[in-house]
């Protein structure tokens, strides 16, 4: 079993849908949680970065973490052509592991006109 | 924000030369930066973790006499992919953290290797 598990989709909505991108862990030790956009053949792009359970707003994306069932999930509403990316859910465990970014497959969104 | 650049962008190489790649904060320092590789339409994978001024620290199965990291400064850090084969031909990203805010990590924008 994979430490993040993420459904790699791919997932096609239209244009103004909200979408749920989800992910799942098995190490109670991982502290920090992010969602990484990544375009074709560039690098990842931070959208958000959590520490605690419960809900993070900027703008139209949201992250919402529950540490007690190990789920996180990012939520993008009014969603536009523009968010059609992979979405990469990531995790930092504290301690030793400081800084290793364990990654999920990552979530291929398509966002139709 | 937190800018990363890596130079090249692309790279195309024969068999048997090494590639050198570039990774810069520019507008931060950064102790501790990260080399990932990626293959088509699959995550990152970690290789190693890079500490200016000391060693490298390579996860299991990457071959740190294959790729050479070097930390020489708290802006930059470099990959060389020696006696390139073209097996190594992959996107090779780099990310840096910026100890402003806990663990963030700012990645850069990759650099596609092929090895012909």
């Amino acid at each position: 079993q994979k430490e993040v598990e993420q459904d790699p989709g791919p997932l096609s909505v239209p244009e103004g849908a909200i979408v749920s991108l989800n992910c799942t862990y098995s190490n109670s030790a991982f502290q920090y949680f992010m969602w990484y956009r990544q375009y074709s053949r560039k690098g990842p792009e931070l959208l958000m970065y959590t520490y605690s359970s419960g809900n993070k707003e900027d703008g139209r994306f949201t992250a919402q973490v529950d540490k007690s069932s190990k789920y996180i999930s990012l939520f993008i509403r009014d969603s536009q052509p523009s968010d059609s990316a992979t979405y990469l859910c990531a995790t930092i465990a504290g301690g030793t592991s400081y800084g290793k970014l364990t990654f999920g497959q990552g979530t291929i969104l398509t966002v139709h006109p | 924000g937190a800018v990363v650049s890596q130079h090249p962008s692309r790279v195309i190489c024969k068999s048997g030369t090494s590639v050198k790649i570039e990774c810069r904060s520019l507008d931060f320092q950064a102790t501790t930066m990260f080399w990932y590789r990626q293959f088509p339409k699959k995550s990152l994978m970690l290789m190693a973790t890079s500490n200016e001024g000391s060693k490298a620290t390579y996860e299991q199965g990457v071959e740190k006499d294959k790729f050479l990291i070097n930390h020489a400064s708290l802006t930059l850090s470099t990959l060389t992919v020696t006696s390139a084969h073209p097996e190594d031909s992959s996107f090779y990203i780099c990310s840096a953290m910026s100890g402003r805010a806990g663990n963030e990590q700012f990645f850069g924008p990759g650099t596609r290797l092929t090895v012909l």
